[in-house]
């Protein structure tokens, strides 16, 4: 079985644009999260979705938004992108019969901000 | 959330018991401890979690305090694989609402 799956792996921007992340949940998941983690330190959370509705969001500021689609699969979008938005961002899928913090995460998308 | 405090570093031989401690002192009675590691360059691997009871699995055995304001992630035979940053998090369980708060948590060093 595929586990969750991120695309793209690595990206490079530019201040100023904006950048949109892909994840695949684990089939059979319907809670996806996000998490940021700048290097050096522990995943932070930005969002989370369960069928398709948002249930929880961090301190980030409105540039970043997110949606899950009816299969559960998952965006994430960051506008105006800065330099501190550089980061691995992680996203992961649950199923909420185990526990909905009981996150299997995939391997992230590395963001570069230039 | 409760706050943990983790050590930020700590060795094992391979092949020994690996304990890495944590402690959750401000924990509320719905708050479960939660284990987690990432290997360098992936993302986080669940390990184990717990409410109260000891509770063991394939991977590690959870020990938590009665007065549950610490606990201690074992690896009983500590591989080289085995080395991380372990994350322990304290969170409600509340169903279908999830997030997690990982602090920086303790980087283990397996050596032969």
């Amino acid at each position: 079985d595929a586990g969750v799956t991120q695309s793209p792996t690595h990206l490079i921007k530019t201040r100023g644009q904006h950048v949109t992340l892909r994840c695949s949940p684990i089939s059979g998941h319907k809670s996806v999260s996000w998490y940021q983690q700048v290097l050096g330190q522990g995943p932070q959370f930005i969002f989370q979705y369960y069928e398709k509705e948002e249930r929880g969001r961090g301190n980030f500021p409105d540039r970043f938004s997110a949606r899950q689609f009816p299969n559960y699969s998952s965006e994430l979008n960051v506008n105006a992108l800065l330099l501190g938005d550089s980061a691995l961002y992680l996203c992961a899928s649950s199923m909420t019969a185990s526990g909905a913090n009981v996150l299997t995460f995939g391997a992230g998308s590395r963001l570069t901000v230039l | 959330d409760a706050k943990t405090t983790q050590p930020p570093s700590m060795d094992c031989a391979e092949g020994r018991a690996a304990n890495l401690p944590c402690n959750h002192s401000t924990i509320s009675g719905n708050e479960y401890v939660y284990w987690y590691r990432q290997i360098h360059s992936q993302g986080p691997q669940y390990i184990i979690h717990g409410l109260k009871n000891n509770e063991t699995n394939e991977m590690a055995s959870l020990i938590i305090t009665e007065d549950r304001k610490s606990s201690t992630l074992i690896l009983p035979h500590a591989t080289l694989r085995d080395t991380a940053v372990y994350y322990c998090i304290v969170s409600p369980n509340t169903g279908t609402a999830s997030k997690l708060t990982f602090g920086t948590g303790t980087r283990l060093q397996v050596t032969l």
